[in-house]
C-alpha cells in the first residue's frame, strides 16, 4: 500500500496526558499537512511541512501542540496536557510540490476523557 | 473571513438516481477546487478537482461544474449506488498551500 498511513488509528487518553501521533506520507511527496476534524465539520488546517521545514501554522495550533518532520519523511504531532476539547480526528495529508491535490490518510481518532 | 459552505446538509436519493451536491464559495481568489468523499471512520478520499479556468470536468460517473459568476460549485454523481453513501466535502485552494473545507453534505442512497 503506497497511501498515507497514520498511527495509531485510535487513542484514548486522560485529560492532562501527552499524546503523540505519527504520519507517513506517500513516499515521493515532499509536502505534508496536518488537519483536525470534529464531528460534523470539515477538516481544519493545522500546519504543513515542505521537506523538514514547517512553513505554516494555523492559529488553531496552540502552544500545547507541536509538530515535527525531522528527516523530511514521516511527521509527528504531539499534544501536551490534553484537554477534552482536543478530542477530534487528526488527519494527515501529503502532496508533491507543484501539485495541488492532497491525499489523506485514515486519521487518528483522539478521545480525551 | 471568507469560507466555503454547502447549501444542503443531507441528501437522500434512490439507487440509480442522479445526485447533485452543491457548494458555495466566497473567496474570489480561489483558483482550485476539490471534491472529497468521506466514509465513516475514514479519511477524505479524492474524487475530482477543477481549476478556475474551467467550468466543467468529468470523471467516471462524476462531473464537477464551476460557476465563477455566482461562486458556485456542484458535484453530480450519475446512477448513484449504495456505495456512494458518504459525506461529501468541497474544498478550495486560494493560492496558498492549505485547503479550506466546507461543512459537508451527507448523501444517503436507498436501495
Amino acid at each position: 500500500d503506497t497511501g498515507v498511513s497514520q498511527d495509531p488509528r485510535h487513542k484514548i487518553t486522560k485529560r492532562g496526558q501527552n499524546v503523540t501521533f505519527r504520519c507517513d506520507p506517500i513516499s515521493e511527496h515532499n509536502r505534508l499537512y496536518w488537519y483536525r476534524q470534529t464531528l460534523g465539520q470539515g477538516p481544519e488546517f493545522l500546519t504543513y511541512f515542505q521537506n523538514e521545514a514547517q512553513l505554516e501554522k494555523s492559529r488553531l495550533l496552540s502552544d500545547r501542540f507541536s509538530a515535527e518532520r525531522p528527516k523530511g519523511s514521516f511527521s509527528t504531532l504531539e499534544i501536551q496536557r490534553t484537554e477534552q476539547g482536543d478530542s477530534a480526528m487528526y488527519l494527515c495529508a501529503s502532496n508533491d510540490r507543484g501539485l495541488d491535490t492532497q491525499y489523506f490518510g485514515p486519521g487518528t481518532r483522539l478521545t480525551v476523557l | 473571513g471568507e469560507s466555503v459552505g454547502l447549501h444542503l446538509p443531507t441528501l437522500s436519493v434512490q439507487e440509480g438516481d442522479n445526485s447533485i451536491i452543491n457548494c458555495a464559495y466566497s473567496n474570489s481568489a480561489s483558483d482550485y477546487f476539490i471534491w472529497y468523499k468521506q466514509e465513516s471512520g475514514k479519511g477524505p478520499q479524492f474524487i475530482i478537482d477543477i481549476r478556475s479556468n474551467m467550468d466543467k470536468r468529468q470523471g467516471q460517473r462524476v462531473t464537477v461544474l464551476l460557476n465563477k459568476t455566482v461562486k458556485h460549485l456542484s458535484l453530480q454523481i450519475a446512477a448513484t449506488q449504495p456505495g456512494d453513501s458518504a459525506v461529501y466535502f468541497c474544498a478550495e485552494n486560494s493560492g496558498y498551500s492549505t485547503l479550506t473545507f466546507g461543512k459537508g453534505t451527507m448523501l444517503l442512497v436507498s436501495p
